[in-house]
């Protein structure tokens, strides 16, 4: 069974100060696991997404992600937030085969100036 | 080179009534996954769908069913609509057997309202 919980409904920083977005997992296979984007009224945008390669893993807009089998966690870290972060990100958990999707309940990132 | 395309952008229907929504994969994709996201939380999966068959589906009704077309296009059908079927419905696109290069693209949805 797979499943995704995302520890923070909301989390907010000022601008300039680091982003983390926690997230953990379960799986009974090797997971393969992305981080989504969703500004409002728009479309998911994919992050970064971690396939059994490289465990940290770099994405779009500075944002990386680090997948510890160990913890069972895949958090998204940014060094410094800008304005335009502010959206809802969303951890998804897909088995090897990627034939079903698993997203968290997704955290609402609010950036203050 | 055109992504994802979902229609209609917003629909609203009275419940017990049946919707058809409709979704064109992203250039090169073969495989149509559907979500549905009520307000306030993460898309749920509804089904997948790879050479025109039902690969695999999540813990929804009957009411919802599917189909897939040659061209790869889709489409998501809804029976006897309940005032809980209100949400956004996201369709997204990929590629089968991707392995490390896998993605999935998603279209901006479709908003259903029930009333």
């Amino acid at each position: 069974a797979q499943s995704v919980t995302q520890l923070d409904s909301h989390v907010s920083v000022s601008e300039g100060t680091p982003v983390l977005l926690r997230c953990n997992y379960s799986s009974s296979y090797s997971p393969s696991l992305f981080w989504y984007v969703q500004h409002p009224n728009k479309g998911l945008q994919l992050l970064l997404k971690y396939t059994s390669a490289a465990t940290l893993v770099k994405g779009i807009n500075g944002f990386e992600a680090e997948f510890k089998k160990s913890e069972t966690s895949f958090h998204l870290t940014k060094p410094s937030a800008h304005m335009s972060d502010a959206a809802e990100y969303f951890c998804v958990v897909t088995p090897y085969n990627f034939n079903k999707f698993y997203f968290g309940s997704g955290t609402k990132l609010n950036v203050k100036p | 080179d055109a992504g994802v395309t979902q229609s209609p952008t917003h629909l609203i229907k009275t419940r017990g009534q049946q919707v058809t929504l409709r979704c064109s994969p992203k250039s090169g994709h073969d495989t149509v996954s559907w979500y549905q996201q009520a307000l306030g939380q993460g898309p749920q999966f509804i089904f997948q769908y790879y050479e025109e068959e039902e690969r695999q589906r999540g813990n929804f009704p009957d009411r919802f069913s599917g189909h897939q077309f040659p061209n790869y296009s889709s489409e998501l059908n809804v029976n006897a609509l309940l005032l809980g079927d209100s949400a956004l419905y996201l369709c997204a696109s990929s590629l089968d057997g991707g392995g490390s290069s896998y993605e999935q693209y998603f279209g901006p949805g479709t908003r259903l309202t029930v009333t």
